[in-house]
């Protein structure tokens, strides 16, 4: 069955650091990938999206590429802020479902 | 504009009872679908509505059922309950599907003693 896999957490870096949040995944067909964020207390937020290979979502300062030839797509961010002190969610959807696969969450604390 | 609304936020009960869910979409929404997020993992989907009929579901066991109204508000509903269904429970809507973009609640906190 489709499935995500992230890289476990928790991940802890400094203001203005370079976050990496790996992600990869197993689907039969070709999938949509997502990135959402949770926040403490609340509920998920999407973050960005790709609907094809090749593909770059953008929001916020993140970006994931849609790699198919390696089906990966990894959460980058240039310089993180506390702000971005959040779970950050890998999930995709097969074309013509409704149904969203999450991997298990990263973690990601940021101190000052 | 109000965002996703559930209720009750949290709530306690005994295993074997039933409990009640609720979920309004974003006006204007009229697909709605559910959720389960035990601590620590990703959310598992349960259903999806889409006016008023069932256009998917999870892996989970019949005890799980849900339903959607003509305002497309919807309800959750487990039976029989288990330890195993303490979890936080998450209600997202979209105007028509997944293309549209999905907003999440914050969802019902459920603990089963």
């Amino acid at each position: 069955g489709n499935s995500v896999t992230q890289m476990e957490g928790p991940v802890t870096l400094s203001e203005e650091a370079f976050l990496t949040i790996n992600c990869t995944y197993t689907a039969t067909g070709y999938p949509s990938l997502f990135w959402y964020v949770q926040y403490p207390g609340e509920g998920l937020q999407l973050l960005l999206k790709a609907t094809k290979a090749d593909d770059k979502g953008s929001n916020k300062g993140f970006e994931a590429t849609y790699r198919k030839e390696t089906t990966s797509f990894h959460l980058e961010k240039g310089s993180v802020q506390v702000s971005d002190s959040a779970v950050y969610f890998c999930a995709l959807s097969e074309g013509g479902s409704e149904k969203l696969v999450f991997g298990k969450g990263t973690k990601l604390t940021v101190n000052p | 504009d109000a965002g996703v609304t559930q209720s009750p936020t949290h709530l306690i009960k005994t295993r074997g009872q039933h409990v009640t869910l609720r979920c309004s979409p974003i006006s204007g929404h009229k697909s709605v679908s559910w959720y389960q997020q035990v601590l620590g993992q990703g959310p598992q989907f349960i259903f999806q509505y889409y006016e008023k009929e069932e256009r998917g579901r999870g892996n989970f066991p019949d005890r799980f059922s849900a339903r959607q109204f003509p305002n497309y508000s919807s309800e959750l509903n487990v039976n029989a309950l288990l330890l195993g269904d303490s979890a936080l429970y998450l209600c997202a809507s979209s105007l028509a599907s997944l293309n549209y973009g999905y907003t999440f609640g914050s969802g019902t906190r459920l603990t089963v003693v």
